[in-house]
């Protein structure tokens, strides 16, 4: 069973730079998909972040396109995001999962609360 | 961008009632690129249905997805207990991916 695990700090101050972990288990992410971070704020529905395989190459939301990198290390078995110049509105529980075109999301870690707050 | 419409918002119905949930596209899903999704206060969301309307591992045959195109629609045959919870539709045949505002199916 593919386990997902998302790490980092649950509290960001605004203008500054998010940064999250997910680790994979049970998979190795260097034999394909596309690995993805989902969020969802308090109350709220759920918005696809980006996509990126195990090559480096990255989809990213357009909305987020701008303030967002993701990368993939696959001797960690491991990838990450950073999103840039966060304010309240990118408080959310953050989600890593197996997601992208043409795979629904099966495999998903449990999420973990950024909250942006100074 | 496919937006992705779901109604009702709130579905109230006692244990043992049929649930019909829809989801509409702005644009055709390609490939019937549709998935319905469980989630749980405090959980991650759970796949239940992808291909517009093949069953995820392990989830029970009172769920069950149909639709194509434009239009998609979830039925519960008969609430459990643990179903009520909030549903949301995703199209992923096409970026970006998209989750439509979802539904919550509610103790009558």
């Amino acid at each position: 069973q593919v386990q997902l695990q998302e790490s980092g700090p649950g509290l960001v101050k605004p203008s500054e730079t998010l940064s999250l972990t997910c680790a994979v288990s049970n998979y190795s992410i260097s034999s394909g998909y596309y690995w993805g971070w989902i969020r969802q704020p308090p109350g709220k529905g759920l918005e696809w972040i980006g996509s990126v395989y195990h090559s480096g190459n990255t989809y990213y939301n357009p909305s987020l396109k701008s303030r967002l990198t993701m990368s993939i290390d696959t001797s960690k078995n491991q990838f990450s995001l950073k999103l840039r110049s966060v304010t309240a509105a990118d408080t959310a529980v953050y989600y890593c999962a197996r997601v992208f075109v043409g795979y629904a999301g099966i495999y998903w870690g449990q999420g973990t609360l950024v909250t942006v707050s100074s | 961008e496919i937006v992705l419409t779901q109604s009702p918002g709130t579905l109230s119905l006692s244990p043992g009632e049929r649930a019909t949930l829809s989801c509409r596209a702005s644009q055709s899903v390609s490939s019937s690129y549709l998935a319905w999704y469980q989630q749980k206060p405090g959980q991650a969301p759970r796949l239940l249905i992808y291909g517009a309307s093949s069953r995820a591992t392990g989830i029970p045959d009172r769920f069950s997805g149909s639709g194509s195109g434009t239009d998609f629609t979830l039925i519960i045959s008969r609430l459990e207990p643990e179903d009520f919870a909030v549903y949301y539709c995703q199209q992923y045949g096409s970026s970006p991916l998209t989750f439509g505002g979802g539904t919550k199916v509610e103790i009558k």
